[in-house]
């Protein structure tokens, strides 16, 4: 249980260009799912916090604008880095927490390298 | 002080020790604690949760937890070279419970 998928795995865009990735929760309904960006040799940064039907909240520092999320159902969130630039180009990683009483644990997907070129 | 402080390492150990691993945090009021493990270029897996004080068990793994010192502990028993990875603390915050991670410990058990 508790499968988080995302898609793509990686991709290879050029700058100034749009890339969306999907992250669904393929076992159970997730109120809440997570974006996250890492680079290389760094930890985990949380760039946003989405609940279905609702506007994501972002993390001081993410610009809204140039990472647009959305969250269209209790299983499926996307993220859409716009305007794609070399300085995007990290692992990107989504994960999700279930409806089920109060707990905490996230799952997450096994996400996405994007390389901007 | 940071929310949840974790040694980097590397911390070095021989196969079939024993390998631990530890976290302290910040907000007494916390509840609940997480370890995830990331393998290098993958992305980070649930391995234990706490929320009571004292131990925890699951198979090689035992999760520790005293509030009152604020801080969790993760234990892994006769350790495998499988078990060489980066391992995550983590923490929920806020409504949402979004959870705050340390850097991480870089284990590496040598065969």
């Amino acid at each position: 249980g508790a499968v988080v998928s995302q898609h793509p795995s990686w991709v290879i865009c050029k700058s100034g260009t749009s890339v969306k990735i999907e992250c669904r929760s393929l076992d159970f309904q997730a109120t809440t799912m997570f974006w996250y960006r890492q680079f290389p040799k760094q930890s985990l940064m949380l760039m946003a916090t989405s609940n279905e039907g609702s506007k994501a909240t972002y993390e001081q520092g993410v610009e809204k604008d140039k990472f647009l999320i959305n969250h269209a159902s209790l299983t499926l969130s996307t993220l859409t880095v716009t305007s794609a630039h070399p300085e995007d180009s990290s692992f990107y990683i989504c994960s999700a927490r279930g409806l089920a009483g109060v707990s905490y644990e996230q799952y997450f997907g096994p996400g996405t390298r994007l390389t901007v070129t | 002080q940071k929310e949840v402080e974790q040694n980097s390492g590397p911390l070095s150990v021989p196969e079939g020790a024993i390998a631990s691993l530890n976290c302290t945090y910040s907000d007494r009021g916390s509840q609940s604690f997480f370890w995830y493990r990331q393998y290098s270029g993958k992305s980070p897996e649930l391995i234990m949760f706490i929320y009571s004080n004292g131990d925890k068990e699951d198979g090689r793994f035992t999760a520790q937890l005293n509030k009152a010192s604020q801080y969790v502990s993760l234990l892994i028993r006769d350790s495998q070279p499988s078990d060489s990875a980066t391992y995550l603390c983590a923490v929920p915050r806020g409504s949402q419970g979004n959870l705050i991670f340390g850097k991480g410990t870089k284990l590496s058990v040598k065969p």
